[in-house]
């Protein structure tokens, strides 16, 4: 199985900060890499595909990059509704994995 | 609009069974691979498994902690996918969530997810 990891774990950040999460896949996957933002008590949502591809409606304050073992997810200038919990998701082989999360809150 | 409405969710005690639905509606459910995904109280997200299309011969994958007593179904009639849970754990007692799949350069992820349903596995 493919591992994911993801640094931090956890950051507390300001409104207007730029934000940068590290996921890290276990073995090269290309760039078969999806980010999910997760809020309390909420289903995920789809932020980015194919490492770097924004999904439909997806601002473009989020940005991500990175191929092979690592990948970044970058927000821009963090606003109140970005304050959630930010999954990696490799999809280039079963299972498909999820990183452990990265929860972003407010400094 | 894309809609997946889960149900079927519910106290269950160990050892004992239980069938998820998802409905679908606002998009051509048959044209898209299907899957659950699920959440433990606190804890992050976890796939349970995949079920491929028509064109796909409904082909079905799973991880291995749910593999032989989970089984992922569909009906493109109902625009409905279901997860059966048999021989259910404690461990199990999770949100589980069903997800759109969408075909992306380098495989298929999901893009759309429904808003869960609870099942509580408990003596």
């Amino acid at each position: 199985d493919i591992q994911m990891t993801q640094s931090p774990s956890s950051l507390s950040a300001s409104v207007g900060d730029r934000v940068t999460i590290t996921c890290r896949a276990s073995q090269g996957i290309s760039t078969s890499l999806a980010w999910f933002q997760q809020k309390p008590g909420k289903a995920p949502k789809s932020l980015i595909y194919a490492a770097s591809s924004l999904q439909s409606g997806v601002p473009s304050k989020f940005s991500g990059s990175g191929s092979g073992t690592d990948f970044t997810l970058t927000i821009s200038s963090l606003q109140p509704e970005d304050f959630a919990t930010y999954y990696c998701q490799q999809y280039k082989s079963y299972p498909i994995t999820f990183g452990p999360g990265t929860k972003v809150d407010i400094k | 609009e894309v809609q997946l409405v889960e149900s079927g969710g519910g106290l269950v005690q160990p050892g004992g069974s239980l069938r998820l639905s998802c409905a679908a509606s606002g998009f051509t459910f048959s044209d898209h691979y299907m899957d659950w995904v699920r959440q433990a109280p606190g804890k992050g997200l976890e796939w349970v498994g995949r079920s491929r299309d028509k064109g796909n011969t409904y082909t079905t994958e799973y991880a291995a902690s749910v593999r032989g007593r989970f089984t992922i179904s569909r009906d493109d009639s109902k625009n409905s996918v279901y997860l059966q849970m048999s021989s259910l754990k404690t461990e199990d007692t999770a949100m589980y969530y069903c997800g759109r799949d969408l075909r992306v350069p380098g495989g298929t992820t999901t893009d759309y997810w429904g808003q869960g349903a609870l099942v509580i596995v408990s003596s």
